[in-house]
Order: structure tokens, then sequence, then C-alpha cells
């Protein structure tokens, strides 16, 4: 099975800061790979499909890049809005499977 | 808009059983795949199951395989999660997902709020 990792598994940053986390995977993962954002209670959402594609109605502050079994994640001038927990996600097609990282908290 | 919202969650002893259930609107139900995922609170995300938009495929991660079962009815727009054999480590809290395929991505792309299963002697 491909395990996923992140780094690093928390920070501290600013509001206007960029911010850049790391998702690294096990094996070679094309570029199945897409990225959620999580707040406290709440359940997650879709941010970023496929490396670097905006899911609907996503700021372009966000962004993402890299194949293979390396990849980041980034947002430019961290808003408020934004202090939440991040996490990649690996799929399978063949056959079908899922991974997330273990996560990477944004804190003030 | 898509709202997905689930159901049946609560406190059952080890070894119990528990559906849950998944009332889906705002989108067509019999087209999309659906999914559960579970996350035990304060740890991270774990991916459980998913089903066809049929109903005709379905696959388990190892750690519910035998025990979980997915389903769906399409005329009551539901999804469904039978969970037998419950232990100490399936507490968590369960989501309903929608499971959309476009070309060749896939992703999770509409989630429910979540309902907490605690299981507990």
């Amino acid at each position: 099975d491909i395990q996923m990792t992140q780094s690093p598994s928390s920070l501290s940053a600013s509001v206007g800061d960029t911010v850049t986390i790391t998702c690294q995977a096990s094996q070679d993962v094309s570029v199945f790979l897409n990225w959620y954002q999580q707040k406290p209670g709440k359940a997650p959402k879709l941010l970023i499909y496929d490396v670097f594609n905006l899911h609907t109605g996503v700021p372009s502050r966000f962004s993402g890049r890299g194949s293979g079994t390396n990849f980041t994640f980034t947002i430019s001038s961290l808003q408020p809005d934004d202090f939440a927990t991040y996490y990649c996600q690996h799929y399978d097609h063949l056959p079908p499977g899922f991974a997330f990282g273990p996560g990477t908290r944004v804190d003030i | 808009q898509v709202q997905l919202v689930e159901s049946g969650g609560g406190l059952v002893k080890p070894g119990g059983s528990l559906r849950l259930s998944c009332t889906t609107s705002g989108f067509t139900f019999s087209q999309f795949y659906m999914a559960w995922i579970r996350q035990v609170p304060g740890k991270g995300l774990e991916w459980l199951s998913f089903i066809s938009s049929s109903g005709s495929t379905r696959k388990y991660a190892a750690s519910v395989a035998g025990r979980f079962t997915i389903s769906r009815d399409s005329a009551r727009n539901s999804l469904f999660l039978d969970m037998n054999g419950l232990t100490v480590e399936d507490t968590a809290v369960y989501y309903c997902v929608r499971d959309r395929h476009y070309r060749d991505s896939r992703m999770f792309d509409s989630w429910g709020q979540g309902t907490l299963v605690t299981v507990s002697s």
C-alpha cells in the first residue's frame, strides 16, 4: 500500500504570510493527488484535485504542484479563514484505493 | 445545493452492530459513486468504502472488510453503512462523501457533517 507523509505536522504563521506544506508518497502516484482543508468540528472540504486544479469556488491564493512522489501545497497571503488542518490524499484507479496524509495544522 | 446528512451514530458495545444512513439532496444521486470516510477524534482521515453509481461495485479498506457493508437506495437517495463486530478502534466520526469521477480524476467533493460512533462497554 502507498503511504503518504506530510511535513511539517504543524506550523505557526501570520495573516499575509506564504505557507508551504509538503506531501510525500512512498511510491510514484503520478498526478493522482488531492488536497483538503478541515476546520475544527467541521467536515473536510476539497480544495485542489490532481495536484494543481482548484475545486469550484476555491480562491486562487491556494495552489499545488509536484508529480511522482513529491508534492507541495501553498497558501499565498494567508487569510484568517485559512487557519485549519490540511490533508493530502492519493487515489489509485487500478486497483481502486485511497490514502490520506496525516495532516498539517496551520495555526496563528 | 448538494447536501449529505448522516444519521444513526451513537453508543454501542464492543461486538455490537450499527447502521449508518446518509440522506442526500441537491444532485442526481444515482449518477454518483459514494463513499464512507471516518476520523478518530483528533486524528486523521481514513477511507473505508465506496460503492459505484449502480451499486454493482463495492470496495472496502482492509480494516473493515468482512465487518462493514456499504449499500445504496437510489429511490430514497440514500447511502448506508452496516457495521458489525464493532471494536473500540471503530470509535470515530463517520462521514458520508460524494466520490466524484471527472475524466481520469477522482475526488471527494462533498461531505456530510459526520455522525459520531462510540464503541464502549
